[in-house]
């Protein structure tokens, strides 16, 4: 049982680097997210695809793109990386839910620790 | 709009003890809340969730989760604390369009 898989674990770039980040689930869900996560901030949600060809912008969307490849895939690319997204990644699944509240819980990939200096 | 807010950055406890984890919400519509926890270098996990069904919700690893509906709350309570229950533990409350909105988290610690 894979679940979320997300690649590469760790990254390190230099300032104004470009870098796409991988995820891919094997759940046959609908949805798919991508978060940050810094200290003392919980989670903020960057981009989601409700699901398969659509994507929507989420809490912080600035500096980062994403492309919702297939059913499974979900990839997040910054295109010119800046000190400030140095950052621990995560990217989660659901089922979606008719209407828009979910009582669905989000499954988790193991996270991309990522560094700019 | 949908928010949670965890009280407590930070909670120590003695192995043994109680842990309480409080999260107030504030929703539009009926919610959905959900708590998961992370571990060091992990990915969040699902440790319960409240859809309505009963208002005292029970986890895995013995947490559990009351919804009082009049003080807009779902602690999160396990009655004997072990060690490796240290991590940190995040509140949540479904959104629009299937997303969760996540509290700043809880980070709990356990005293030998």
């Amino acid at each position: 049982n894979a679940g979320v898989t997300q690649t590469p674990k760790f990254q390190v770039l230099k300032t104004g680097q470009s870098m796409t980040l991988q995820c891919a689930q094997d759940m046959n869900h609908n949805s798919m997210y991508w978060y940050r996560q810094d200290p003392g901030m919980g989670l903020r949600l960057i981009y989601y695809s409700a699901s398969e060809g659509t994507t929507d912008k989420g809490e912080v969307p600035n500096g980062y793109n994403v492309s919702r490849l297939n059913k499974r895939e979900f990839s997040l690319r910054l295109e010119s990386a800046a000190p400030s997204q140095t950052s621990v990644y995560f990217c989660a699944s659901s089922e979606s839910a008719l209407g828009g509240y979910s009582n669905q819980p989000q499954h988790f990939g193991d996270g991309t620790r990522l560094s700019i200096l | 709009a949908q928010s949670v807010t965890q009280l407590g950055s930070h909670v120590s406890v003695s192995e043994g003890a109680l842990v309480l984890l409080r999260c107030n919400y504030s929703s539009s519509v009926p919610p959905y809340l959900f708590w998961y926890v992370q571990y060091p270098n992990q990915g969040l996990q699902l440790l319960l969730k409240y859809t309505s069904a009963a208002t005292l919700v029970k986890g895995i690893n013995g947490f559990e989760a009351e919804f009082k509906k009049s003080e807009t709350s779902f602690h999160l309570t396990k009655p004997s604390a072990h060690m490796s229950d240290a991590a940190e533990y995040f509140c949540a409350v479904s959104g629009s369009a299937s997303k969760i909105i996540f509290g700043s988290g809880t980070r709990l610690s356990i005293r030998p």
